[in-house]
């Protein structure tokens, strides 16, 4: 059975901290790996890694991939309020599946 | 640009009754989505169409059918509607090609509550 395992669940900080939230992942067929930011609606996009090893970044955020042992981290430097949130992460398969973990609810406080 | 749109909203059903929530999006993608979101459950995947004509099983399919009616629109419905499906609904594309970014569309979302 396809999973995507996040930790922590749940994360406080004050800001300017720096944060790292994980990602484990098991599936078939395995294409993609998504980042998401949720606050009051719909997910937004973050990054999509696909090669291991390569950082993508943007901004304070950036993120890594490492296929061999199947999990991904999402780092937020000098963290401010606005970046409180729910991260998501996904993986998608080669048959277009794309399952979410049930993410991290990250508190910055001021 | 209207992206992913989903109907309705809002809606307050009893138990037992049937309802489908409609969704249509408009960027040509190929594969669409639906999904539910409860409280510290992230998104759940009920029901994906990989192209026109398909559809396959997600995490939690029971007590939900689909219809993938044309490349634009992929509606959800619930036969008979049990209070363990109260959640929140979304309905995503994507486009599935080697271009692609990988980037879910989501539509904004449909409160559904079952009494």
């Amino acid at each position: 059975e396809d999973k995507v395992v996040q930790s922590p669940l749940s994360l406080v900080v004050h800001e300017g901290d720096t944060v790292t939230l994980n990602c484990s992942y098991e599936v078939t067929n395995f294409r993609s790996l998504l980042w998401y930011k949720q606050e009051k609606k719909a997910p937004t996009f973050l990054f999509m890694l696909t090669s291991s090893g390569i950082e993508k970044k943007s901004g304070r955020l950036s993120s890594i991939l490492d296929k061999k042992e199947l999990f991904s981290i999402l780092n937020i430097t000098a963290t401010q309020t606005g970046d409180s949130a729910i991260y998501l992460c996904a993986v998608a398969t080669r048959d277009d599946k794309i399952i979410f973990g049930k993410g991290t609810r990250l508190h910055i406080l001021p | 640009n209207a992206g992913v749109t989903q109907t309705p909203k809002f809606q307050v059903l009893k138990t037992g009754q049937s309802m489908t929530l409609q969704c249509a999006q408009d960027m040509n993608h190929n594969s669409m989505y639906w999904y539910r979101q409860d409280p510290g459950m992230g998104l759940r995947l009920i029901y994906y169409s990989a192209s026109e004509g398909t559809t396959d099983k997600g995490e939690v399919p029971n007590g939900y059918n689909v219809s993938r009616l044309n490349k634009r629109e992929f509606s959800l419905r619930l036969e008979s509607a049990a209070p363990s499906q109260t959640s929140v609904y979304f309905c995503a594309s994507s486009e599935t090609n080697y271009a692609n970014t990988g980037e879910l569309f989501f539509g904004e979302g449909s409160r559904l509550t079952v009494l």
